[in-house]
């Protein structure tokens, strides 16, 4: 059976770090791409990059590229999202999902979400 | 504002046929396949319909897509209570990225 599943809640504060989690299984890891996807309260779905875990390409969203970093452990099956600084705006549910080929908006699996709360 | 426009609400009652539209340009749904996702309160997306008209293994038949020009559509008929939902489409941009329509609110009366 896939699974994505993702490290749990965090609270931090303006201007610290944080890494997030999403370990898959039940699947070759290294031979599928991994998106992020944000959702702030309340509002619709973001991608914000992809990372193939087998080689490590990375691409951005425009939109994201310089405000996180998209990294994959393949030893482990992990997908990491970071952050250097964060910012209250950063608050929000963030999903990892399985991207089904780089050029396409198909995600068949996807992670539980990691919701991400950021407040002085 | 998303570049892909879907309304911002949809209703019906149960057992009537309901459709959710998404409209975009030439650089976007216009070159490349439509996808549609399922979001329940509380939950992880889940995939609807792929390749603009294709469902995934354990959707029901009550869901289709279909997709012409620069515009797509998502119609659920046998309205059931279940289906109460957030409805997104999406596609590749043409910024290289993936692009989500604002999604559609469906209430089931």
């Amino acid at each position: 059976e896939v699974q994505l599943v993702q490290s749990g809640a965090e609270a931090k504060k303006p201007g610290e770090s944080l890494k997030i989690s999403c370990q898959g299984s039940g699947y070759s890891f290294t031979s599928h791409w991994i998106a992020w996807v944000r959702q702030m309260p309340g509002k619709g779905l973001e991608w914000m990059g992809i990372i193939y875990p087998g080689d490590s390409d990375t691409r951005y969203s425009p939109s994201f590229r310089g405000q996180v970093t998209i990294s994959a452990d393949k030893s482990i099956n992990t997908a990491y999202l970071q952050w250097s600084s964060l910012k209250a705006s950063d608050t929000a549910m963030y999903f990892c999902a399985r991207q089904t080929s780089m050029i396409d908006s198909s995600f068949d699996y996807w992670g539980q979400g990691t919701l991400v709360t950021v407040s002085s | 504002q998303s570049v892909l426009t879907q309304p911002p609400s949809a209703s019906g009652t149960p057992g009537q046929r309901v459709t959710i539209s998404c409209s975009g340009s030439s650089s976007n749904i216009g070159s490349n396949t439509v996808n549609w996702y399922q979001q329940l309160p509380g939950t992880a997306p889940k995939l609807l319909i792929y390749s603009n008209d294709q469902r995934p293994s354990g959707v029901p038949d009550r869901f289709s897509g279909s997709k012409s020009g620069t515009s797509a559509s998502l119609a659920i008929s046998g309205l059931q209570s279940e289906d109460e939902a957030e409805y997104y489409c999406a596609t590749w941009g043409d910024s290289l990225n993936v692009i989500f329509g604002g999604g559609t609110k469906l209430t089931v009366l």
